[in-house]
């Protein structure tokens, strides 16, 4: 299995432009997770889907962000207009439900955002 | 108040020492309990699940108080190798299963 995958590893962007970040997950799981990690706020919880359903996007900082997951195989994470500090490494992630217990998250390699 | 709290470090070891990582949490209705690493410029990974009743991996030793909202991971003979971040991560079924990282403690292990 290729484990999860997302495009691009490293994006440089202009202050005001539209970013859009991309996910595979593991074929077969069920929940999907966007997280962004910085050295202050550490791993934060952006929005997370289950069946492709967004199930909490309480994380997503303000509108300027938002996420897709038109099928299970593929999420986006847009960011416009992007802004110097959305700055950070955006990892994806990827589970399955067995049972009543949910499993251990796959993380991709993430993405490595600079808006200058 | 942030929903997983870890001292963020860093720990500066010898090789050989014991070390101890606390984490609390803040939701009573969580549920599984974790400790994942991150090395650097990586992505997380699973250490280990943390079991009620304690549980024990070779040299790491996973402890869970549910009254006292606490996880605690527990190091012995510390290799040079263990040099990473500690993330405590918790999950809540709340709609769906709600997973939150702490931010993680640092650890560098030195010859």
């Amino acid at each position: 299995d290729a484990g999860v995958i997302q495009s691009p590893r490293h994006e440089v962007t202009e202050m005001g432009q539209e970013v859009t970040l991309r996910c595979k997950p593991i074929s077969g799981h069920d929940y999907l997770f966007w997280y962004r990690q910085t050295m202050m706020r550490g791993l934060e919880l952006l929005i997370y889907f289950n069946n492709n359903v967004p199930i909490d996007d309480s994380g997503m900082p303000e509108d300027r962000f938002s996420a897709k997951m038109p099928n299970a195989s593929f999420s986006t994470l847009k960011i416009q207009p992007s802004e110097p500090r959305d700055s950070a490494v955006y990892f994806c992630a990827s589970s399955y439900t067995s049972g009543v217990f949910n499993e251990k998250l796959f993380f991709g390699s993430g993405t490595q955002l600079s808006v200058l | 108040r942030k929903e997983v709290e870890q001292d963020p470090g860093p720990f500066n070891v010898p090789e050989g020492a014991t070390v101890a990582f606390n984490c609390t949490y803040s939701n009573s209705a969580s549920q599984s309990f974790f400790w994942y690493r991150q090395d650097c410029r990586k992505e997380p990974k699973l250490l280990m699940s943390v079991y009620s009743s304690g549980n024990e991996d070779g040299r790491f030793t996973a402890q869970l108080n549910r009254a006292s909202q606490y996880i605690s991971l527990l190091i012995r003979d510390s290799k040079l190798s263990d040099s990473a971040t500690y993330l405590c991560v918790v999950k809540a079924l709340t709609g769906g299963f709600k997973t939150i990282f702490g931010a993680g403690t640092r650890l560098f292990v030195k010859a």
